[in-house]
């Protein structure tokens, strides 16, 4: 399968634990894009990388969230201290920036549950 | 308002009806528009992509675009129950980085 992947597909974590997750793209792509979905919204957007760079930050990703992209290939997305409003879906997306489209690629998704 | 505006639904319709859904958007920037399909706790599946006005067809599927009225459209013709799902427009524009904004979604309902 060379689809995007994401690990976990589920968490369940008490308040104030920290949780990451990881986001393997589909192994061309440049750009990874991290989302957040809760139930009968569409995803919204948090942070975006193109290649390792961070290029740019949603005002909904607070302090206590951050990712990483290291090497160009998979990511993280962290989460700390974390609140119940945090629960969520959290998904990943790739896309080749030179096709000159952006046409986004998901991953199944994380699920996150803060008790 | 919203950047994008999507009904939520439910949409029920019986096997074989044609299905129209749609979206509005307000700027006009926005240069490409995508359908997406979600299951029930699953990832988006991208299912239509364009950036002009007009339609474009695959299969059983035609995504509509109106730029003049910020208005886009996914009808799917002979719909099937597996076509019951969450439908998701998005609305990109390169700004020097792409910037893509979601509709909450429609659900979708086909009776066998």
């Amino acid at each position: 399968d060379t689809g995007v992947s994401q690990d976990p597909r589920h968490k369940i974590t008490k308040r104030g634990q920290n949780v990451t997750f990881r986001c393997d793209p589909i192994s061309e792509h440049n750009r990874l894009y991290w989302y957040r979905q809760t139930l009968g919204q569409g995803p919204e957007f948090l942070t975006y990388f193109q290649n390792e760079a961070q290029l740019e930050k949603s005002r909904l990703l607070s302090d206590r969230f951050s990712a990483e992209r290291p090497k160009g290939s998979f990511s993280t997305l962290e989460i700390q201290r974390t609140e119940q409003g945090d629960s969520a879906m959290y998904l990943c997306a790739s896309s080749l920036a030179e096709d000159g489209t952006d046409t986004q690629y998901f991953g199944p998704g994380t699920r996150l549950t803060v008790l | 308002q919203k950047e994008v505006e999507q009904d939520p639904g439910p949409l029920s319709v019986p096997e074989g009806a044609i299905v129209s859904l749609n979206c509005t958007y307000s700027n006009s920037a926005f240069q490409y528009f995508m359908w997406y399909r979600q299951y029930s706790r699953k990832g988006p599946e991208l299912l239509m992509y364009t950036y002009s006005s007009g339609n474009k067809e695959d299969g059983r599927f035609t995504a509509q675009v109106d730029k003049s009225s910020k208005y886009i459209s996914l009808f799917i013709r002979d719909s099937q129950p597996s076509d019951s799902a969450t439908y998701l427009c998005a609305i990109s524009v390169n700004t020097g980085g792409f910037k893509t904004i979601f509709g909450a979604g429609t659900r979708l309902f086909v009776k066998a």
